[in-house]
């Protein structure tokens, strides 16, 4: 049973407008939400975080949202440009007896921010 | 600084031969995770190491997967014998173990196997 879910497995936006890609969770003990890019023939490369402690976190044009009674997030990335295209990862993870736990992924969106 | 570095970046093999996959964390890194992706299931957890102990073996599939961490700067994942469904790029990636911390992925391998 899927504990990170990505509904959407691709999204087209134009170049200039909002992209919004959304990720649902199912497991409450999830404390840490991390939002991952990849683009073909390389790993994931880490982009962005949220502590559950926190509904909002920005960097630049990323930012990400978190509603925790939903169990739902989302990464926003306004103004989109054509290098965002890739695919992205949302992740969770559950912080037991004081060692980092493992992330669980959803199995991502596909974006492409067309000119 | 070097990332997290994977060998072979491809292997095509055939099924029935033994598969290793290398991998050197990132230097003063203590967490080491295996990972798996397939179109069908997306980034799936096989098995991760803390300070070279594994600690979570769950998500290895069968008992023909193996992983091993001898010390900090080397692991191996090891599939005897392969199989064509074990077909996938395999990520390795490391963290400094620390709350909060992020993963840091290499650039996987990917392996075929007819």
């Amino acid at each position: 049973d899927q504990q990170v879910k990505q509904n959407s497995p691709s999204l087209s936006v134009q170049e200039g407008r909002i992209s919004i890609l959304n990720c649902d969770y199912t497991n409450s003990m999830f404390d840490y939400f991390l939002w991952y890019k990849k683009y073909p023939a390389e790993g994931p490369t880490f982009l962005i975080s949220i502590s559950s402690i926190k509904d909002k976190n920005e960097d630049g044009r990323f930012t990400v949202f978190l509603n925790k009674s939903a169990k739902h997030l989302s990464l926003h990335i306004v103004p989109s440009q054509p290098g965002d295209s890739a695919v992205y990862f949302c992740a969770a993870r559950t912080v037991y007896g004081g060692s980092q736990g493992n992330l669980i992924f959803g199995k991502g969106t596909k974006l492409s921010v067309k000119p | 600084d070097a990332g997290v570095i994977q060998s072979p970046r491809h292997e095509v093999t055939e099924m029935g031969q033994e598969v290793t996959l290398r991998c050197k964390p990132i230097s003063g890194h203590n967490s080491l995770f295996w990972y798996r992706q397939t179109m069908m299931r997306g980034l799936e957890l096989l098995i991760y190491f803390n300070n070279n102990v594994p600690i979570d073996d769950s998500g290895m599939p069968e008992d023909r997967f193996s992983a091993k961490m001898p010390n900090a700067s080397f692991s191996t994942l090891k599939i005897q014998p392969s199989e064509p469904r074990d077909s996938a790029v395999y990520f390795c990636a490391s963290s400094t173990g620390n709350s909060g911390n992020t993963i840091y992925f290499g650039e996987g391998s990917w392996l075929t196997v007819v």
